[in-house]
Order: structure tokens, then sequence, then C-alpha cells
């Protein structure tokens, strides 16, 4: 049984439109990483959050944000969105003191037209 | 750079018979490798890791990996595949950021 709640499952916006994904973690998982999947590949590294501060950022557009807050939830923001953002959208959390032992949700399924 | 490659795209394997997927890595250190799995529709299961130490690594559901550093790799196995292990498997290279290959599907004939 997952640790890591997200929402919603599945999503579908227009082109040049915004939307904001959702993850919640168990309590004292204060690490938080999201991860985009498109269709047929491996995740690909968007940001980390650890104590709701930026900790690490891939290669991603700065229209991709993300926010941490003290109760373990967290959220990525995608504005003017394009076709190419149609992806599964992975949060991944970890605990205090368990190195990479993260724990990941089973996704937000984003689909732009 | 690090990178993770799957060489192989997809692999069909009869119930019953061994598997192996193969992982290639680079990284100039030593790499905290991982294998997870990811079954459709949902998000990814940790199976293994590999951090130091005993180069075998036992894992749930049956699985083991052998991280060889000389090869650059990091293989899974299984001795005896089930239905259920039908899935698409990921290695990845970790850190605080995680480099996953593109993975390999598993079809598992009965």
């Amino acid at each position: 049984e997952t640790g890591v709640t997200q929402s919603p499952t599945h999503l579908i916006k227009t082109r040049g439109q915004q939307v904001t994904l959702r993850c919640s973690s168990q309590s004292g998982h204060n690490t938080v990483s999201w991860y985009q999947q498109a269709l047929g590949q491996g995740p690909q590294f968007i940001f980390q959050y650890y104590r709701e501060e930026e900790n690490g950022r891939g290669n991603f557009p700065p229209r991709f944000s993300g926010l941490q807050f003290p109760n373990y939830s967290s959220e990525l923001n995608v504005n003017a969105l394009e076709l190419d953002d149609s992806a599964l959208y992975l949060c991944a959390s970890s605990p205090v003191g368990q190195l990479y032992g993260y724990t990941f949700g089973s996704g937000t399924r984003l689909t732009v037209v | 750079a690090q990178s993770v490659t799957q060489p192989d795209i997809h692999i069909t394997v009869s119930e019953g018979a061994s598997l192996e997927l193969r992982c290639n890595y680079s990284y100039g250190a030593t790499p905290y490798l991982f294998w997870y799995v990811q079954s459709p529709g949902q998000g990814l299961q940790l199976l293994l890791k590999y951090f130091s130490g005993d180069t075998l690594v036992q894992g749930i559901k049956g699985f083991e990996a052998e991280f060889k550093r000389s090869q650059s790799s990091f293989n899974l196995r299984k001795p005896s595949v089930h239905w259920s292990d039908a899935a698409e498997y990921f290695c990845a290279l970790g850190g605080n950021q995680f480099y996953f290959g593109t993975g390999t599907s598993l079809t598992v004939i009965p």
C-alpha cells in the first residue's frame, strides 16, 4: 500500500492553460520529488523539494514550478501547457533518515489537447 | 554524465522460465542503483537497491540483481517467472535525482 497519494488521477487540459497537480505524502516525508514520464519512456526528474525549499531541478523550463507545504503535501504547477506536456506525472517522497528510500505515487495522467 | 541504458525494449518469456533484464549505467563514482517495476496505470514499486557491500542484492517478489563494476552493469534476475510478473521494469541510477532507463516491457506466456 503506497503512502503517497496523487490527485487527480486523470486530467485533460487545453494547450495554453495552466494545471496544478497535487501530492500528499505520509507524515515525516520531508523530501518530495516530481517526475514526468512520457509514453514509452522512463521518468524524467523535474525537481525536488526539501523542507519547503527547492533542492534541485532537472532540465525543465520555469513554467514548471512547485510548492511543498508543512503538512507534507506538495503541488506541481505547469503554466502555458504544450502538447508535449502530455505525460504521467509522478510524485515521490522520502522520510527523514531513509537515504533515497523514495515511495512513488500512482501518478496523474495529463493529456493536453 | 550520468545515464542508464536498458538495451532490451521488450522481452517475452514463458511462465516458469528464468529471467534476466539488462541494465548498464554511466557514472564516475560508486553508484546507487535501483530496480523498479511499474504495472499498467500504476506508479513505481521498488524491487531492490544497491548502495554498497555485497554485489548480489535480494529484493521482493523473488528478484535479485548483481552489481558488476567492471561491466558497469546491474542486471535483474528471477529464477522462475510468474504470470503476475508481466509489467514494465525500470533500472535507475540514484541520488537526490534519479536517472531512469527507458524501461523493459516483460510479457509472460502461459
